[in-house]
């Protein structure tokens, strides 16, 4: 099974509101990451948890705020979004080992911020 | 500095035309090369890793190969349902993802 999954699958929220993504995975993997993509661009990577820890934050605003409460959960918690942050989230999952780490994404919440 | 280019960007065949799709790539210390599937609205779909330069792996009418510098994405007969964007993401500190193919099969 190389299933991840992401709730909820839509999500509209206004400018002032505070939300959150979720994402699952049950393969036993140690490393789990968020990502923001626009229509048609390539996933660009936000967050990376390995082993519970955020080891990499690539300079996202602090209006999302990640959470990892287990190794095989994933939270995004967002708040004061701007509407330029409308875009596909993805949640992906890897097994953190030292090779060519294959990377499983969930299927994505569509966000849109009013 | 990393880079990864596609090519091309967009590609129409029709169904059976067989075809390939080029990733070219300049990674220091490659572990390895991802090759998914994108359907619009939805996750990249895993389609294959390769490690190493002369390593071919195949899926039903997919066969993706790799050398030194890049790495091949060929088609065979393929069918309107392999209509989507394939992405090329070779890894070498960390992912960097290509801007995609979009492949669409007309019946």
């Amino acid at each position: 099974d190389t299933e991840v999954t992401q709730t909820p699958k839509h999500l509209v929220m206004g400018m002032t509101n505070k939300k959150s993504l979720k994402c699952e995975q049950h393969m036993g993997h140690r490393a789990m990451y968020w990502y923001k993509q626009k229509a048609k661009k390539p996933p660009e990577l936000m967050f990376v948890y390995s082993y519970e820890k955020l080891s990499i934050n690539e300079s996202v605003p602090s209006r999302f705020s990640p959470e990892c409460p287990n190794s095989s959960l994933l939270n995004l918690h967002l708040h004061a979004l701007q509407p330029e942050d409308s875009a596909l989230y993805l949640c992906a999952s890897s097994q953190a080992d030292r090779k060519a780490d294959t990377q499983y994404f969930g299927p994505g919440t569509r966000l849109t911020v009013l | 500095e990393d880079q990864v280019t596609q090519s091309p960007e967009a590609l129409r065949l029709q169904e059976g035309e067989s075809s390939s799709l080029n990733c070219s790539y300049t990674v220091s210390g490659l572990r390895g090369l991802f090759w998914y599937r994108q359907d619009p609205g939805k996750g990249p779909e895993f389609l294959f890793t390769l490690y190493s330069a002369g390593e071919e792996k195949e899926k039903e009418r997919l066969k993706a190969t790799l050398t030194k510098k890049e790495s091949f994405l060929h088609i065979t007969a393929p069918k309107p349902e392999d209509s989507a964007t394939y992405l090329c993401v070779p890894q070498g500190g960390k992912l960097i993802f290509g801007q995609g193919t979009e492949l669409s099969v007309k019946p």
